[in-house]
């Protein structure tokens, strides 16, 4: 089983509608979760962090956390072709120091 | 600001060569990652350093594998030999030290390689 895992997509969604990304995590020592985006060439960037259940939000994406369910999810509302990336979801095992593990990605396509 | 500069971007190179990979993070930063990315494994972590020591190195997937951070604004990641299944796109990335356990990593824009 690998640590981290993400459906590989692509999710295709109308320009409009709400996109769900999910990612599941393995070991359960795992502290803090993060969102990065990468487009087509170039490098991740943060998008969003969560480190407690339940839903944190940030203008149009909200990332969930459910630590009994070993769940990150991350909600994009009023998609928009622009948020067409791959979305990385990434894990800190603090009590590993700064090892980030991430997770395969998942293509989002959104469609104008 | 000057994010996490990476040389060179490109790197075509044959079987049996020597690959000097070169970072330079953001001033300030004192944690360094090198990160691989490949269409099958995905963003796989190499090696990172706190304020220039080697922390863990446990992804360098064998001794041709080599990473070396002589001061605070520079990391080199040397491949000796290369082989093909080398070939990726190798990621720098620092964090601040009052983000380096929120996940906040800033990366370089990645060196490109290919191995013949």
């Amino acid at each position: 089983q690998k640590e981290v895992e993400q459906n590989s997509g692509p999710l295709s969604v109308p320009e409009g509608a709400i996109a769900s990304l999910n990612c599941t995590y393995s070991d359960r020592v795992s502290q803090s979760f993060f969102w990065y985006r990468q487009y087509s060439g170039k490098s991740p960037e943060l998008i969003m962090s969560i480190y407690s259940n339940g839903d944190k939000e940030d203008g149009r994406f909200t990332a969930q956390l459910n630590k009994a369910s070993q769940y990150v999810s991350l909600l994009i509302r009023d998609s928009q072709p622009s948020d067409s990336a791959t979305y990385l979801c990434a894990v800190n095992r603090r009590n590993y120091g700064q090892n980030f593990v991430f997770g395969p990605g998942t293509r989002l396509s959104v469609l104008p | 600001d000057a994010g996490v500069i990476q040389s060179p971007r490109h790197e075509v190179t044959e079987m049996g060569q020597e690959v000097t990979l070169r970072c330079k993070p953001i001033s300030g930063h004192n944690s360094l990652f090198w990160y691989r990315q490949t269409m099958m494994r995905g963003l796989e972590l190499l090696i990172y350093f706190n304020n220039n020591v080697p922390i863990d190195d446990s992804g360098m997937p064998e001794d041709r594998f080599s990473a070396k951070m002589p001061n605070a604004s520079f990391s080199t990641l040397k491949i000796q030999p290369s082989e093909p299944r080398d070939s990726a796109v190798y990621f720098c990335a620092s964090s601040l030290p009052s983000t380096a356990n929120t996940g906040e990593l800033f990366f370089g824009e990645g060196s490109r390689l290919t191995v013949l």
